[in-house]
């Protein structure tokens, strides 16, 4: 069966504590990787798009990088500001569209400062 | 700003009324928009797939004639839930896939939270 797996599920972090963040997955044939935040409320908010093994993407305190079996995204000295819910969504070769992505449950992360 | 414009951003209706939640993409036409449905502290998982000028594609066990799905223009889809009941309560999101070079992006919208009393 097709599955995405986060973890942790809660992260707890203080104000320039390092950490990652795991996405694995299990699908025949992945076409790409996302990974989204969402504020409590909110809609996504897309951050990075992967799509080959070794493949890697920073923005700002966030990187993401991707292996044939898991997505890591590392943050690095994180503040406040980056408390949310990251989501990891896969999107499989003859899904037909790009809208038709497999979400994982989420890493609900709190930056304490 | 907002790529994907989603309204209302939330709802309280009475249960057996029907409600519609209006998603738009903004600058760029969307020949094809996604619902997904998120209930409290799980994934978001696809409902449909609305297509302009055609029918929408409805994912298996979600009911097509309670959720009607109209995408009448490049810009415009709307989610109408019909005869509420409580348990159709949940937080609704729309996307839309835009080309960015030659990448293809999902963008959302900023969801939708509906309450059925």
């Amino acid at each position: 069966e097709d599955q995405v797996t986060q973890s942790p599920e809660a992260l707890r972090l203080q104000e320039g504590e390092s950490s990652s963040l795991n996405c694995s997955y299990t699908v025949s044939g992945l076409r790409g990787l996302f990974w989204y935040r969402q504020d409590p409320g909110k809609g996504p908010e897309f951050l990075f798009t992967l799509y080959s093994a070794g493949e890697e993407k920073e923005k700002e305190r966030l990187k993401a990088t991707l292996t044939k079996k898991e997505s890591f995204l590392h943050i690095t000295a994180p503040k406040p500001e980056d408390s949310a819910t990251y989501l990891c969504a896969v999107q499989q070769w003859g899904s037909g569209n790009t809208g038709k992505l497999i979400f994982g449950q989420g890493t609900t992360l709190q930056v304490k400062p | 700003g907002a790529v994907v414009s989603q309204h209302p951003s939330w709802v309280i209706c009475k249960s057996g009324t029907s409600v519609k939640i209006e998603c738009r993409s903004l600058d760029f036409q969307a020949t094809t928009m996604f619902w997904y449905r998120q209930f409290p502290k799980q994934s978001l998982m696809l409902m449909a797939t609305s297509n302009e000028g055609s029918k929408a594609t409805y994912e298996q066990g979600v009911e097509k004639d309670k959720f009607l799905i109209n995408h009448a223009s490049l810009t415009l889809s709307t989610l109408t839930v019909t005869s509420a009941h409580p348990e159709d309560s949940s937080f609704y999101i729309c996307s839309a896939p835009r080309r960015e070079s030659t990448n293809e992006k999902l963008f959302f919208g900023s969801g939708t939270q509906l309450s059925v009393l």
